[in-house]
């Protein structure tokens, strides 16, 4: 599985854009980026995941760049409650099943 | 709500106890994980269920034991857990069957946790 580099730590000011990047350089061609999030003690959210194209749903927008080797998840008006721990996770699913290898993610501090 | 429910939320339980934590997931899901998280410390995937056939044991210690008696449910049992073993157990749903390529159907949904507590 490939593994991801995200800088531990960031801030964003209330109602501004928050651009939390990613690094996976290893990605092989069927592997999938999925974004999720933790907030302090409660189970991991969903965000959006993505291949070569762009994704956006009603919580975010994902980027990956052409060569697939880094992608950035933007958070367009970020609130307080967005506040929480952000995972960037390659991975692809065989006969055995799906794996989502957690790293140390970023901590996005939300500031008014 | 995600549709994946776990209980207790929190557990306390001294070092010859047995319990068990439960995870049900309202999806119709046919995969479903467990996964422990201890403190200052990433995720660890522990075991994997498709169509309630276990597919994954990541090393885990006997003193875990798994159950998947259909696909909405997953239970772990626990007997004579060590005090490293506090730590939230989470619980994680997908569509299942594990054909290449399926991205969307696998992606995992979680549950809020139980925040297990050993004495």
């Amino acid at each position: 599985d490939a593994k991801t580099t995200q800088p531990p730590s960031m801030d964003c000011a209330e109602g501004r854009a928050a651009n939390l990047p990613c690094n996976h350089s290893t990605i092989s061609g069927n592997e999938y980026v999925y974004w999720y999030r933790q907030i302090h003690s409660q189970g991991p959210q969903y965000i959006i995941h993505g291949l070569k194209n762009n994704e956006t749903n009603e919580m975010a927008s994902l980027i990956i760049t052409e060569d697939r080797k880094s992608s950035t998840l933007i958070l367009p008006h970020a609130t307080l409650r967005d506040t929480a721990v952000y995972y960037c996770i390659v991975s692809s699913y065989n006969n055995q099943g799906g794996k989502l290898i957690f790293g140390q993610g970023t901590e996005l501090s939300v500031k008014p | 709500e995600t549709g994946v429910t776990q209980t207790p939320r929190h557990l306390v339980m001294g070092m010859t106890n047995k319990k068990s934590l439960k995870c049900e997931q309202h999806l119709g899901h046919n995969a479903m994980y467990w996964y422990k998280q201890s403190a200052k410390k990433p995720l660890e995937l522990m075991f994997v269920y498709n169509f309630k056939e276990q597919t994954e044991n990541n090393s885990v210690p006997s003193r875990f034991s798994p159950e998947c008696p259909n696909s909405s449910h997953l239970f772990l049992h626990l007997h004579t857990l060590q005090p490293e073993d506090s730590a939230l157990y989470l619980c994680a749903s997908s569509q299942g069957g594990w054909a290449s390529g399926r991205g969307s159907q696998e992606t995992q949904y979680f549950g809020p946790g139980t925040r297990l507590l050993v004495l």
